[in-house]
């Protein structure tokens, strides 16, 4: 049973610009959850999605934008990128919503 | 808000040396409580829970008791090994959604 994959693993911007970040579930699961981890710090809740649908938001602006696919795969988006958007960002899958979540090694995005 | 707090790292141990990393929560209602544990380089993995108040979560020789009258959740291991070596998150769920809380993560460094 393949786990939950990030791409890219690692990635290089400037600020402005925009980035899409991607992420396959594990097989099965059906909710995907976003997470931002800035250097030393535990990850904080973007957003869910549930059978496509945005399913819960923390406390991001717009600018970060997701999307979740028939086959359950998920993207982050991210417009008009700042310095502080520079992070380690985690996607995390679960049976359904309430389930354990098993997290994706991360895709890190620096921000020059 | 819901919020969790670690005690700082790093914490520098000898092999077979006891482990306690502290952790306190705030949250409404009864959440659920997890500590995950971040090799480096990867992602999240799940390392015990505990879903009501005096569960006992425990894998790998770790143990963790969930004590809702000192608001506590406290990671032990009677005897460290230097594969223990990495950064521990504790984390709490709360109000029936999927969205994890997480403290700022307690690295700890195990040397023969």
């Amino acid at each position: 049973e393949t786990g939950v994959t990030q791409s890219p693993t690692h990635l290089i911007k400037t600020r402005g610009q925009q980035v899409t970040l991607r992420c396959s579930s594990q097989s099965g699961h059906n909710t995907v959850s976003w997470y931002q981890q800035a250097l030393g710090q535990g990850p904080q809740f973007i957003f869910q999605y549930y059978r496509e649908e945005e399913n819960g938001r923390g406390n991001f602006p717009p600018r970060f934008s997701g999307l979740q696919f028939p086959n359950y795969s998920s993207e982050l988006n991210v417009n008009a990128l700042e310095l502080d958007d520079s992070a380690l960002y985690l996607c995390a899958s679960s049976l359904t919503r309430g389930d354990e979540q098993f997290f994706g090694p991360g895709t890190r995005l620096t921000v020059l | 808000g819901n919020s969790v707090t670690q005690m700082e790292g790093p914490v520098t141990l000898s092999e077979e040396a006891f482990l306690t990393i502290n952790c306190t929560y705030t949250a409404t209602g009864y959440p659920s409580l997890f500590w995950y544990v971040q090799y480096p380089g990867e992602g999240l993995q799940l390392l015990l829970k505990a879903t009501k108040a005096d569960d006992k979560g425990s894998n790998k020789g770790f143990e963790a008791t969930y004590r809702k009258e000192t608001t506590s959740f406290h990671l032990e291991k009677g005897s460290v090994q230097v594969s223990d070596s990495a950064v521990y998150f504790c984390a709490l769920r709360a109000g029936g959604g999927n969205k994890l809380t997480f403290g700022t993560g307690t690295q700890l460094k195990v040397e023969l």
